[in-house]
């Protein structure tokens, strides 16, 4: 168990629909990290939140956002969706924040939520 | 960030030991080596990372050449529940903390 927490474990929804995601990080972690897996992309990243404030954005779709809030749980709201969202989404979560510096921060993924488009 | 370079798929014998290698020919000074590993559609378990020194820990060791370009994953005494993709990913803090992850070996463990 990493400690970090991701809810639900299953989404089965319709295209066009719309659908929030949340992780809940480990204690103490304040950074947040979105990434998509789908059979055929691999593990993606979609984009970093740290303590309230977003960082970084990798390959992340207009159509989708996210916030992490101050008890620094944080959501991934996908809209418009579409057959080819479908998709495992990993939330994951570490202490520090990369600075100018090199950082040993690992990041610490929650067990993922499956989405499926119908 | 730095390529990686992995083999597709190994097979190892249980009780054996594991080694796993990876390229990383375009390393730069400041990017450290990270090892993770996917076992079926479970979230990445974190194994072991290293800049330049060759580490150990309850899970693994990592073996970085003095170059530091490539590395090698030893997972001394494979299980069964050792079967899993393995990723060696190579992080630098100038585009920030996330991974950038490739495509692994799936390392299969054998009775």
């Amino acid at each position: 168990d990493s400690g970090v927490t991701q809810t639900p474990k299953h989404l089965i929804t319709a295209t066009g629909q719309r659908v929030t995601l949340r992780c809940s990080p480990r204690s103490g972690d304040l950074s947040v990290y979105w990434y998509q897996q789908s059979l055929d992309q691999g593990l993606q990243f979609l984009i970093h939140y740290y303590n309230g404030e977003e960082r970084a954005k990798g390959n992340i779709l207009e159509r989708f956002s996210a916030q992490q809030f101050p008890d620094l749980h944080s959501e991934l709201n996908l809209s418009s969706l579409e057959l080819g969202d479908s998709a495992l989404y990993f939330c994951a979560s570490s202490p520090g924040l990369a600075g100018g510096h090199p950082s040993s921060y690992e990041q610490y993924f929650g067990p993922g939520t499956r989405l499926t488009v119908t | 960030d730095a390529k990686t370079t992995q083999p597709p798929s190994m097979d190892c014998a249980e009780g054996r030991a594991a080694n796993l290698p990876c390229n990383h020919s375009t390393i730069s000074g400041n990017e450290y080596v990270y090892w993770y590993r996917q076992i079926h559609s479970q979230g990445p378990q974190y194994i072991i990372h290293g800049l330049k020194n060759n580490e150990t820990n309850e899970m693994a060791s990592l073996i970085i050449t003095e170059d530091r370009k490539s590395s090698t994953l030893i997972l001394p005494h494979a299980t069964l529940r050792d079967t899993a993709v393995y990723y060696c990913i190579v992080r630098t803090s100038n585009t920030g903390n996330q991974f950038y992850f490739g495509t692994g070996t799936s390392l299969t463990v054998i009775p």
